[in-house]
Parts: structure tokens; C-alpha cells; sequence
């Protein structure tokens, strides 16, 4: 099956500066690649997503960049702001979102 | 958009007892749904995956009888915590799956504490 590794575990960034969170896949037929965001004591919610046949994807000051070649991908966050503060998981799938291997999670803390 | 309804959001029961927590789907038709445990500042924990009509497929080291899920309709997955111990207090989170949308839509989590 699918292994899904996501790092760093915890990440502390000044605000206005950007926050990078990176995870790896291990299986190569994965095509698809959701983020969540979890808000302290409330659900996980779909912040973004990205499907293998593009490299890049941006809503405002969210992106996630997509390397097949590598089997990896990553969240960036710019300008980050006290509410981005959340953990984030990553997820990849092969078959879409009703079979998702999700990361383990990163806690970014954004330091007003 | 999809919406997942989660209750309840908080249970306190006695050691022994056996609890009950509900996810629906409230938009959409959700032909699976997912049961995940979540310890404080630790990852989703996929316990279960739970097809509308037919038995639930459980992770490796999750007890069935232990965690016992029911997916009715489909709109409706219930998973029933029986004879809970106090090492059961946990985050449970369900989520649902709209083939309509390919989106995974999480309920809102109910926090279990057993004394």
C-alpha cells in the first residue's frame, strides 16, 4: 500500500514569513494529493489539492507543488498570518479521495 | 458543498458502558465512510472504512467487537464503543466520501472521555 511520510512534525515561523511543509509518497500509480488543515479541536477541512497532471497549484496564499519524477510534494504558505496557525496533513491516494494514506501531520505555529 | 454532521460532540460515560457516536452526511449520498481516532497532537488514525450495506473493513489491531460500526443508509455510519475503559478517551473523527464531488468531507469529531 501507499506511504505517506510529511515533515516537519512541528514548524514555528514569524508571521508575514512563509511556511514550507514537504511529504513523500511511495506508490508511483498516486494521482491524487489533498491537504487538510485542523484547527485546534475542530475537523479536518480540505484546504487544497492537486492531481498528478499539473505541477502547480495556487489559491491566494496557499500553493502545492507536485514532483512525480521524486514522488513528492509540498504546501507553501506565504505571508502567514496568527490564523494559519494549525496542523496540516497531507494525503495521496491512486484512486481519489475515498482512499487516502494521510501524513502524519505538521503543527505549524505562526508567532504574531 | 458536502456537510458531515457528528454526534455528539462530547460523551462522558462509566467504565463498562458502551457509546454511541453518529456521522451523517447531511447534502450528499456517502456510499463510505471513514471512523478515525486522533490522540492530543498526534495524527489521524484510520480505524475503519465503512461501506454502506455491507460489514466494515477494520485496520490492522483494531478490534471489531470492540469498535462496532454500522452503515445503515447512506447517509449514516454509526460506531458504538462497547464495555468502554478509560484507555478508549479519545478524538473520534468520521469522514464521509462524495463520489459526486471526489471529496472527503470530515465530521466535526466527538471527544470521548470514559472515568
Amino acid at each position: 500500500g501507499e506511504n505517506v511520510e510529511q515533515h516537519p512534525s512541528t514548524l514555528s515561523v514569524q508571521e508575514g514569513d512563509s511556511a514550507v511543509i514537504k511529504c513523500t509518497y511511495s506508490d508511483s500509480a498516486s494521482n491524487y494529493f489533498p491537504w487538510y488543515k485542523q484547527e485546534l479541536g475542530k475537523r479536518p477541512q480540505l484546504i487544497i489539492d492537486i492531481r498528478s497532471n499539473v505541477g502547480e497549484k495556487k489559491d491566494q496564499r496557499i500553493a502545492v507543488t507536485l514532483n512525480k519524477t521524486a514522488k513528492h510534494f509540498s504546501l507553501h504558505i506565504t505571508e502567514t498570518q496568527p490564523e494559519d496557525s494549525a496542523v496540516y496533513f497531507c494525503a495521496a491516494s491512486r484512486t481519489g479521495a475515498n482512499n487516502l494514506f494521510f501524513g502524519t501531520g505538521t503543527r505549524l505555529t505562526v508567532i504574531p | 458543498g458536502a456537510v458531515v454532521s457528528q454526534h455528539p460532540s462530547r460523551v462522558i460515560c462509566k467504565s463498562g458502558t458502551s457509546v454511541k457516536i453518529e456521522c451523517r452526511s447531511l447534502d450528499f449520498q456517502a456510499t463510505t465512510m471513514f471512523w478515525y481516532r486522533q490522540f492530543p497532537k498526534q495524527s489521524l488514525m484510520l480505524m475503519a472504512t465503512s461501506n454502506e450495506g455491507s460489514k466494515a473493513t477494520y485496520e490492522q489491531g483494531v478490534e471489531k467487537d470492540k469498535f462496532l460500526i454500522n452503515h445503515a443508509s447512506l447517509t449514516l455510519s454509526t460506531l458504538t464503543v462497547t464495555s468502554a475503559h478509560p484507555e478508549d478517551s479519545s478524538f473520534y473523527i468520521c469522514s464521509a466520501y462524495s463520489s459526486g464531488a471526489n471529496v472527503l468531507t470530515f465530521g466535526a469529531g466527538s471527544r470521548l472521555t470514559v472515568l
